[in-house]
């Protein structure tokens, strides 16, 4: 069953602690992204990457981190310098300059 | 920095109606318009996209209208039904061959359409 999946689906984070979110994807796709989505704001790109090995910061990188060490993975680190991180996260992937397709979403939340 | 203005915010339509989401644009180099459904709780899904090489594009219930020299697009939603009731995001990109597409979005217009 192709696409992408995301785990997991709610994530805790204490003071202090770097967490990460895992997104995988059999689709075959080059190209992955990670969104960050707020209460009433549209959705905006952390990072980006086009080939393994191989990101891009986005619009909101400070306080992030990722890595593409395998082509259907794309995990995103929470770093603790991103000071508010509640939010609900969201990772995409696409072929090169192709529709995007969307996981189902991390929600993160800060005890 | 590139934005995407979409309007309304939120959205009350009674089954059967016509549901109206408008967005604007800047950055003329934007070449790719889709539009995104979310339900609560979930990923956005690619409802319909357009290219500015046409002026309109269907796809079943679902329009939308594309003007060029206004930098403006908008969704249409037909015969609006309450399974409709979603978040609707439209986002621009520009789509260079061979490489990702960064998609800009609007800030997303809450319908709910009544019984």
């Amino acid at each position: 069953d192709g696409g992408i999946t995301q785990s997991p689906k709610y994530l805790f984070r204490k003071e202090g602690q770097n967490v990460t979110l895992s997104c995988e994807q059999n689709l075959n796709h080059d190209a992955m992204y990670w969104y960050r989505q707020d209460p009433g704001q549209g959705l905006r790109l952390i990072y980006y990457s086009q080939i393994v090995n191989d990101f891009q910061k986005g619009d909101i990188a400070e306080g992030y981190s990722v890595s593409r060490e395998k082509k259907e993975s794309f995990p995103l680190t929470v770093t603790s310098a991103q000071k508010n991180p509640t939010a609900f996260y969201l990772c995409a992937s696409s072929t090169l300059a192709g529709t995007q397709y969307f996981g189902p979403g991390t929600r993160l939340l800060v005890l | 920095q590139q934005q995407v203005k979409q309007s309304p915010q939120s959205l009350i339509v009674q089954k059967g109606g016509i549901s109206i989401i408008n967005c604007a644009y800047e950055n003329t180099a934007f070449d790719y318009f889709p539009w995104y459904q979310q339900f609560p709780g979930k990923g956005p899904a690619l409802l319909i996209a357009i290219r500015p090489d046409v002026s309109e594009k269907k796809e079943g219930r679902f329009t939308i209208s594309f003007n060029k020299s206004a930098k403006q697009f908008s969704l249409h939603i037909m015969d609006s039904q309450p399974g409709d009731s979603a978040t609707y995001f439209c986002a621009a990109a520009s789509h260079n061959t061979g490489t990702a597409s960064k998609l800009t979005f609007g800030t997303g217009t809450r319908l709910q359409v009544t019984l």
